[in-house]
């Protein structure tokens, strides 16, 4: 079982759609759980930071944990095309984060 | 600086020869990352560095890689006799502290020819 767990998608949206990420992890003593979104050739920009369960909320962005179920969200409101990349997870259980393989995003015009 | 800064940002070297890559973190960020990512899979974690703790090495894949952090600051990531299963971006990370996300520099594409 991978550490981090992420579909590979693609996740194909219309434009102004809700896109709906998911992620699920192996280690119980995760407390910091991340978002990064990646353009095709550049690397990965931290959009979201998530430590308590529930929601949080930043402009078109929610994440969401539910520790007891190792499950963690990214909602993506009024989806853009240029919110087309790919969309990692990344749990912190020990010192050093441990990325999901991504969910590629596709939000079509 | 205003950002994490790798170099060089392309190489290409020949089988069995030695590169370095440099990363400069953000100034003031004690801790300092690298990870490298092979062409269209995830992140793997390589090395840590957080202030004068020792290195957390576990994820080196071999006895080939080595880094080294000086001053506190620049680190240097060095692969001996490369191979071409080498062949990836490597991407230096910094943060401020453990809990914190971090910047990611915008990575060396190593090429092993």
């Amino acid at each position: 079982q991978k550490e981090v767990e992420q579909n590979s998608g693609p996740l194909s949206v219309p434009e102004g759609a809700i896109a709906s990420l998911n992620c699920t992890y192996s280690d119980r003593v995760s407390q910091s759980f991340f978002w990064y979104r990646q353009y095709s050739g550049k690397s990965p920009e931290l959009i979201m930071s998530i430590y308590s369960n529930g929601d949080k909320e930043d402009g078109r962005f929610t994440a969401q944990l539910n520790k007891a179920s190792q499950y963690v969200s990214l909602l993506i409101r009024d989806s853009q095309p240029s919110d087309s990349a790919t969309y990692l997870c990344a749990v912190e259980p020990r010192r050093a984060l441990t990325f999901g393989s991504g969910t590629r995003l596709q939000v079509q015009p | 600086g205003a950002g994490v800064s790798q170099s060089p940002s392309n190489k290409v070297t020949e089988k069995g020869k030695d590169v370095e890559l440099r990363c400069d973190p953000i100034s003031g960020h004690t801790a300092l990352y690298w990870y490298r990512q092979s062409l269209g899979q995830g992140l793997e974690f390589l090395i840590y560095f957080q202030g004068n703790s020792a290195p957390d090495k576990s994820g080196l894949p071999s006895d080939r890689f080595s880094a080294e952090r000086t001053g506190g600051s620049v680190s240097t990531l060095t692969i001996q006799r490369t191979q071409q299963e080498d062949s990836a971006v490597y991407l230096c990370a910094s943060s401020p502290s453990e809990d914190y996300g971090y910047t990611f520099g915008s990575g060396t594409r190593l090429t092993v020819v």
